[in-house]
């Protein structure tokens, strides 16, 4: 089973630009997860969406940052203009269902975008 | 908002010792996970952890969930180099589906 393809794996960007990442989930999981790593720290969630709905953008820095997923299977994630503070390396999760308990919602990691903004 | 305390941040060891690691919350988690970390890779699930004092094993390792569900711990036995990595716990709350991480307990082993 291929799991969660992310693009692209680095990105260095100048203060004030724009930049978009994209995650493919797991093939048939309806939860796609979009987190923040700061390095040194755990990820911390920017928005989680139910297949193409949006269930939790509580952290998400809405004046810069957006995600859609327009057909409930790819997400894009961007920044713009981005900050000094944005680099950090961004993951993309998937899940099963975020409605269903247990093993069907565990998250899948992607290997991430690592966005260093200069 | 909900926080983990992970403890200890970093542990530098031999190999062949045990490592014992925990996660506490002032919140209440029905689901206890436990993820590690390799450089430049995204977070891989090792244990999952669903009821109130369960103890569950994956080889080496072991992870309890609190009775109390406030927290848990991870131990590994007989530690190897490619231990090394980030272990992050994870808890996911009561009632909601968001999922909160600790900020890893970096584990280095020396052979």
């Amino acid at each position: 089973e291929a799991g969660v393809a992310q693009s692209p794996r680095y990105k260095i960007i100048e203060k004030r630009q724009s930049v978009a990442f994209w995650c493919n989930p797991i093939s048939g999981h309806a939860t796609l997860y979009w987190y923040q790593q700061i390095l040194g720290q755990g990820p911390k969630l920017l928005i989680q969406f139910q297949n193409n709905g949006v269930v939790d953008d509580s952290q998400l820095p809405k004046d810069r940052f957006s995600a859609e997923r327009l057909k409930g299977v790819d997400s894009t994630l961007k920044i713009q203009p981005a900050k000094l503070e944005d680099s950090a390396v961004y993951l993309c999760a998937s899940s099963q269902s975020t409605r269903l308990a247990g093993a069907k919602n565990i998250q899948y990691f992607g290997a991430g975008t690592r966005l260093s903004v200069l | 908002g909900q926080q983990l305390n992970q403890s200890p941040q970093s542990m530098f060891i031999q190999e062949g010792e045990d490592v014992s690691m925990n996660c506490t919350s002032s919140s209440i988690f029905n689901t206890w996970l436990w993820y590690k970390q390799d450089p430049g890779e995204g977070p891989v699930l090792l244990i999952a952890l669903y009821k109130a004092g369960e103890l569950t094993s994956n080889g080496r390792l072991t992870a309890q969930f609190g009775i109390t569900r406030k927290d848990s711990f991870l131990n590994i036995s007989a530690s190897i180099p490619s231990d090394v990595g980030i272990y992050f716990c994870a808890g996911r709350n009561t009632g909601g589906f968001k999922t909160i991480f600790g900020a890893g307990t970096r584990l280095f082993v020396k052979a």
